[in-house]
């Protein structure tokens, strides 16, 4: 059990471009999510991931925003045009899911990204 | 709507002294409650989880919580810290939709 990985772990970009961050997450987990952290805020829900199948989006994930799962294993998270307020540390968590329970979510090192 | 508070954004103590972290939580359906640390340019950690039981849950690193139905309440606790506990903490509820959502955190800072 390696641990859910991220990359890269930062990012600078200027304003107007477009950044993709990949999530790897815990083997045989079919839950993946992303969050956003913002500085001095907790994390903050975008989507997540059953398998392949995107299961739910937060409003703060705007149509600039898109993420899959292509093949229910890792994950990309692609942010189109940023902005300076996309500024944040995005993390990836990945859960199994058994017998119904609230499984523990387990979180990665996060991609910090800079928009200038 | 679900919601989480955390009373408290910095917490200072002495090493060795105890320390709360407190956290208040709203909601209208059963909760699943954790606490998350992360340590500075790091991911989190889970520290402790409650499902249901036993309401006094005990976590890594000496940490333990206390589910408080009737205050809304599941407060971080640990009798003696150490330097090495420095760090943000966060509470969090399960929502029942697929996701955590969390206080905006404490900032543990452990003095010597």
């Amino acid at each position: 059990d390696t641990g859910v990985s991220q990359d890269p772990r930062h990012k600078i970009t200027k304003r107007g471009q477009n950044v993709t961050f990949r999530c790897d997450p815990i083997s045989e987990h079919n839950r993946l999510y992303w969050y956003r952290q913002t500085l001095g805020q907790g994390p903050e829900f975008l989507t997540y991931f059953q398998n392949e199948a995107q299961l739910e989006k937060s409003r703060l994930l705007s149509d600039r925003f898109s993420a899959e799962r292509p093949k229910g294993s890792f994950s990309t998270l692609e942010i189109q045009r940023t902005e300076q307020g996309d500024s944040a540390m995005y993390l990836c968590a990945s859960s199994p899911r058994d017998r119904g329970w609230q499984e523990t979510q387990y979180f990665g090192p996060g991609t910090r990204l800079l928009v200038l | 709507a679900q919601s989480v508070t955390q009373l408290d954004s910095q917490v200072p103590v002495f090493e060795e002294a105890p320390v709360e972290l407190r956290c208040n939580y709203s909601s209208s359906v059963s909760v699943y409650l954790f606490w998350y640390v992360q340590y500075p340019n790091q991911g989190l950690q889970l520290l402790l989880k409650y499902l249901s039981g036993s309401t006094l849950v005990k976590g890594i690193n000496g940490f333990e919580a206390e589910f408080n139905k009737s205050q809304t309440s599941f407060h971080l606790r640990k009798p003696s810290v150490h330097i090495s506990d420095t760090a943000e903490y966060f509470c969090a509820l399960y929502n029942q939709g697929g996701k955590l959502i969390f206080g905006q955190g404490t900032e543990l800072s452990v003095k010597p």
